[in-house]
């Protein structure tokens, strides 16, 4: 059975200070990796897919790494808009997203 | 942009009513999917379809049916309503054709059944 964990469950930061969040996965036959972003009373948002170990991705102040068993996204500099929930899911053979619980992630001006 | 539209944002519904969720996108994608989402557990998925009059069991289907008539619709039925059905509901979509793209999410029907 496909797994996902997210770690922290909730992280605080203030502006500026840099930090990363982790996605550990079990899964028979990976095909991406993605993570989303979820604002509060909204569906969550497309960020990156990311494929094959060693692959990064970059979005504005958000990279997003991949190893064969966890992801990372660091925040570098965040600022309160990046306030919101990093979700990270992946996709076996099978098609279907399996999602891990979350980070809730609140950047004090 | 692909759209996907879910009919309500809020919904209050009665033990014992049966209960429709109506989600709509307008790109002509073949997937659509239905998850509900709960405060620690995550966003699990409850069916899906990968065509029209295609359906298939999530990890959650007890207590939920669905019916994909036309390409562009996706409908979430709950039979029954029950208290433990109270959750944030989430339509996703997706193209057949772009199978590690991920899915596009509509903004969620919020659903208290009292």
């Amino acid at each position: 059975e496909d797994q996902v964990t997210q770690s922290p469950e909730a992280l605080r930061l203030q502006e500026g200070e840099s930090s990363s969040l982790n996605c550990s996965y079990t899964v028979s036959g990976l095909r991406g990796l993605f993570w989303y972003r979820q604002d509060p009373g909204k569906g969550p948002e497309f960020l990156f897919t990311l494929y094959s170990a060693g692959e990064e991705k970059e979005k504005e102040r958000l990279k997003a790494t991949l190893t064969k068993k966890e992801s990372f996204l660091h925040i570098t500099a965040p600022k309160p808009e990046d306030s919101a929930t990093y979700l990270c899911a992946v996709q076996a053979h099978g098609g279907q997203l399996t999602f891990g619980s979350g980070t809730q992630l609140t950047v004090l001006p | 942009d692909v759209k996907v539209t879910q009919s309500s944002r809020y919904l209050v519904k009665r033990t014992g009513e049966k209960v429709f969720l109506e989600c709509v996108q307008d790109m002509d994608h073949e997937n659509m999917f239905w998850y509900r989402q709960d405060p620690g557990l995550g966003l699990r998925l409850i069916y899906f379809s990968y065509d029209v009059k295609m359906k298939e069991k999530g990890d959650i289907p007890e207590g939920y049916s669905v019916s994909r008539e036309k390409k562009e619709r996706f409908s979430l039925i709950l039979e029954s309503a029950s208290t433990n059905q109270t959750s944030m509901y989430l339509c996703a979509s997706r193209t057949r054709t772009g199978l590690n793209y991920g899915y596009t999410f509509g903004s969620g029907t919020r659903l208290t059944v009292v």
